[in-house]
């Protein structure tokens, strides 16, 4: 079975310009999350979603970040515009029914 | 809100060591979840373990055995005969809130393992 597949893998930009990152869950998972992971921390959830609906979204930085997940397959996570504090891993998970969230390998991006 | 501790920053130990990674959380549901996660340095999230709050019985697989209690909120996990491969960051992490329908995993910080040869 393939696991959570993300792209690009690793990502330089200039602050204030935009960026966009995709993640395809594993096949049947309804389940997808994008969560962000500073250097030295744990991730941390920026959204939640359930098929093509967001279920949490609370902790999302909406005047600058973005997400959707239009056909409830894979999913897009986009900064517009980035700052120097968004440098980190992106990280996308899925699950199924049960709760283990599977995580893909992540796309580091580094905002200069 | 939930919470948890992983005081243990990092851990250095000898090949064929046992070692012990502490956690602690903090949640006011009776019903949640707890996992462990592995990072080796690939940076991958490698799915360990869950265990529901209604099940508190320790669990083994092969070198790795988990200790559940509680009455102190704790979740500790235990390699037992480390080996260079074992090397990696390990997060403890919480899910609550269930039902929501939030399915939101709530980390500690991690703590990171290094076995020597």
């Amino acid at each position: 079975e393939a696991g959570v597949a993300q792209s690009p893998r690793y990502k330089i930009i200039e602050k204030r310009q935009s960026v966009a990152f995709w993640c395809n869950p594993i096949s049947g998972h309804a389940t997808l999350y994008w969560y962000q992971q500073i250097l030295g921390q744990g991730p941390k959830l920026l959204i939640q979603f359930q098929n093509n609906g967001v279920v949490d979204d609370s902790q999302l930085p909406k005047d600058r970040f973005s997400a959707e997940r239009l056909k409830g397959v894979d999913s897009t996570l986009k900064i517009q515009p980035a700052k120097l504090e968004d440098s980190a891993v992106y990280l996308c998970a899925s699950s199924l029914r049960s709760f283990e969230q599977y995580f893909g390998p992540g796309t580091r991006l580094t905002v200069t | 809100a939930q919470k948890v501790t992983q005081a243990q920053t990092e851990i250095s130990v000898v090949e064929k060591e046992d070692v012990t990674l502490d956690c602690v959380y903090e949640t006011r549901d009776t019903t949640y979840y707890l996992f462990w996660y592995k990072q080796p340095p690939s940076g991958e999230l490698v799915f360990l373990i869950r265990r529901n709050s209604f099940d508190e019985q320790n669990e083994i697989s092969g070198r790795y055995s988990w200790n559940f209690q509680k009455s102190t909120s704790s979740f500790n996990f235990t390699i037992t005969a480390s080996q260079v491969v074992d090397s990696a960051v390990y997060f403890c992490a919480l899910s609550d809130e269930l039902d929501t329908g939030r399915r939101a995993l709530t980390f500690g910080s991690g703590t990171r393992l290094q076995v020597q040869p």
